[in-house]
């Protein structure tokens, strides 16, 4: 089966621009997790998609959003960028169900300058 | 307030040998476990996991231990070998909105594996 699929994987852009992140899952797999890597806060819990909802939500403000769509390949939108946005975010998937560990893809390199 | 600490931010161990990496976890509410191996470059590679309810699962050369009285992890890699030389992440979650993929990980430790 072909991995988790990230596009793209640089990005650099101004600040208060907005930017779309792509993520398409593992073949099968039904949740869709993002999460957020900084040199300074390691890894960090955006959201959670399972069946096109948003099952778990973490501690980011609302600028950071995301939607899964019906063959569940996953979004996420970061509106008005700050510097502080630049990291590296990784997308993951699992088959959706406890206890499945999750696969995550190689990451989009987001710079804000 | 980190609630996964991984105290140690690199290992250094000779290719054959044991490599141990250790983890601490402040929640309570945490009952599912997981490594994760990352490289430059990549994204994080999942190893194994633990579930609170047992104390210890082995996958190969790789082996995880909870001590929930001690809100400890550790994972054991025997033999280690020179390709095992990444970045290991500790992860852990509690069950929410029905799933366990809210994962709070670790800050990491650098294992070096030597010839």
């Amino acid at each position: 089966k072909a991995g988790v699929t990230q596009t793209p994987r640089y990005l650099i852009k101004t600040r208060g621009q907005q930017v779309t992140l792509s993520c398409s899952p593992i073949s099968g797999h039904r949740s869709v997790s993002w999460y957020q890597q900084t040199p300074g806060q390691g890894l960090q819990f955006l959201f959670e998609y399972f069946s096109e909802t948003q099952r778990n939500k973490g501690n980011f403000p609302g600028r950071f959003s995301g939607r899964q769509f019906s063959n569940s390949r996953s979004e996420m939108n970061v509106s008005t960028l700050e510097l502080g946005d630049s990291a590296l975010y990784l997308c993951a998937s699992s088959e959706g169900g406890l206890g499945s560990p999750l696969h995550f893809g190689n990451g989009t390199r987001l710079t804000v300058t | 307030d980190q609630q996964v600490k991984q105290n140690s931010p690199s290992l250094s161990v000779q290719e054959g040998r044991i490599s141990i990496l250790n983890c601490d976890y402040t929640n309570s509410m945490f009952d599912y476990f997981l490594w994760y191996k990352k490289y430059p470059a990549e994204g994080p590679t999942f190893l194994i996991s633990i579930s609170s309810i047992k104390d210890k699962n082995e996958d190969g050369r790789f082996t995880v231990f909870l001590n929930k009285s001690a809100k400890h992890l550790s994972l054991h890699i025997v033999p280690s070998q020179p390709g095992d030389s990444a970045v290991y992440f500790c992860a852990a979650s509690a069950k929410s909105g029905g799933s366990n993929y809210k994962l709070t990980f670790g800050k990491g430790t650098l294992l070096t594996v030597n010839p």
